[in-house]
């Protein structure tokens, strides 16, 4: 089964920075690009960043653009978002989602198989 | 403001067919595909449709996509109870300051 666990989430002052981090079992991690989408409290879906199999395209979100960094570690079939200068408008569910189809973003963006996400609270 | 646009709610009755529309531009739905997500109450979004009109495997086929020019549409067909959850449509944007965009939901009342 595949499946995708998210984790770092939690409580930071705004200003700072924080960690997310994204572990996959049950599939061949280097074979799919990868994405971060968020939701905040009694919201819609909000894309935050994508990156190719290999980390040689990234993108971003225009809300998040200079602030955050997606990576990845094939070895270690995890992907990653690092969150700096965080605002309260970055409170939200964060998801990890794996790309169903093709190992790099763009054009194929359907996500076929979701973690469950980690609770980002920014917030003094 | 979300870049695909759709009717923020729909509804139907047991048995019914109901659609979702979604609009978007000639720079995401005009040159790429569109997929549709289902999400539940307290639960992870759900994949319905991928490359405009195909299903994973396990979604029921009274879940069907269509999509023309800028615009992408989701017909649920035979309405169930278990089908009331929010709907969102999703495609890529090629525009400058592109990527992924999803629209703003739409809420699926069972009556």
């Amino acid at each position: 089964e595949v499946q995708l666990v998210e984790s770092g989430g939690g409580l930071v002052q705004p200003g700072r920075s924080l960690r997310l981090s994204c572990a996959a079992s049950g599939l061949t991690f280097e074979d799919y690009a990868m994405h971060w989408v968020r939701q905040a409290p009694g919201r819609g879906l909000e894309w935050v960043s994508g990156i190719d199999w290999n980390s040689g395209g990234v993108a971003y979100a225009d809300s998040v653009k200079g602030r955050v960094i997606i990576s990845r570690d094939n070895a270690r079939k995890s992907v990653y978002l690092q969150m700096n200068s965080v605002r309260a408008e970055d409170t939200a569910l964060y998801y990890c989602a794996k790309q169903l189809q093709g190992s790099t973003i763009g054009y194929y963006f359907g996500m076929d198989v979701w973690g469950q996400g980690t609770t980002v609270i920014v917030s003094s | 403001q979300s870049v695909l646009t759709q009717p923020p709610s729909a509804s139907g009755t047991p048995g019914q067919r109901v659609t979702i529309s979604c609009s978007g531009s000639s720079s995401n739905i005009g040159r790429n595909p569109v997929n549709w997500y289902q999400q539940l109450p307290g639960t992870a979004p759900k994949l319905l449709i991928f490359s405009n009109n195909q299903r994973p495997s396990g979604v029921p086929d009274r879940f069907s996509g269509s999509k023309s020019g800028t615009s992408a549409s989701l017909a649920i067909s035979g309405l169930q109870s278990e089908d009331e959850a929010t709907y969102y449509c999703a495609s890529w944007d090629d525009s400058l300051n592109g990527g992924g965009v999803f629209g703003e939901g739409t809420m699926l009342t069972v009556l």
